[in-house]
């Protein structure tokens, strides 16, 4: 069974330019998280989606930051303008629902420069 | 408010040692603990968990035990492997949001 995937595994854009990044959570899965992990530092939830609905999306920065979950499948996270702050990883999970486990995908690591 | 500390690394180990990374919380509540762990190249993975107090965690030889008095759930593991180097993750997580709040993460390197 394929795993979480996220696209493209690496980014490299210039400041004020717009990015996104795409998410396949594993198929059955209902909950979906995106997560932003600063180097040396542990992920911290940016939006939650049960189903297509956002849940929590409190530590979204909604001035720059958007996000999507279409169909309640894959869903797109997206960054504009991107700042040079925003170098980080950008993880994507997926559970069964809320509170079963949640797998994780190898991430995006993006790079502002 | 809710958080989790873990000891500070690189921690490096000789073969077959013993491990362990310490990790203490600060909650409100009864939360679920976990450890998870990154090798390199790859996402995160769950470890191990425990749901309540004096739970005790395991996996691949890993054991962590949820001590409510000391709030703490330290990872340990009596002979580790050189496949065991990757950063390992203390988190906890409440049923009442969903949300996961991590630590730091600690990278383990084992040498041959």
């Amino acid at each position: 069974e394929a795993g979480v995937v996220q696209s493209p595994r690496y980014k490299i854009i210039e400041k004020k330019q717009p990015v996104a990044f795409w998410c396949n959570p594993i198929s059955g899965h209902n909950t979906l998280y995106w997560y932003l992990q600063n180097l040396g530092q542990g992920p911290e939830l940016l939006i939650r989606y049960e189903n297509e609905e956002a849940v929590d999306d409190s530590q979204l920065p909604k001035d720059r930051f958007s996000a999507e979950r279409l169909k309640g499948v894959d869903s797109t996270l997206k960054i504009q303008p991107a700042e040079l702050g925003d170098s980080a990883v950008y993880l994507c999970a997926s559970s069964y629902s809320m509170n079963t486990e949640a797998f994780f995908g190898q991430g995006t690591r993006l790079t502002v420069v | 408010g809710n958080s989790v500390t873990q000891m500070e690394g690189p921690v490096t180990l000789s073969e077959e040692a013993f491990l362990t990374i310490n990790c203490t919380y600060t909650a409100t509540g009864y939360p679920s603990l976990f450890w998870y762990v990154q090798y390199p190249g790859e996402g995160l993975q769950l470890l191990l968990k425990a749901t309540k107090a004096d739970d005790k965690g395991s996996n691949k030889g890993f054991e962590a035990t949820y001590r409510k008095e000391t709030t703490s759930f330290h990872l340990e593991k009596g002979s580790v492997q050189v496949s065991d180097s990757a950063v390992y993750f203390c988190a906890l997580r409440f049923s009442r949001d969903d949300k996961i709040i991590f630590g730091k993460g600690t990278r383990l390197h084992i040498l041959p």
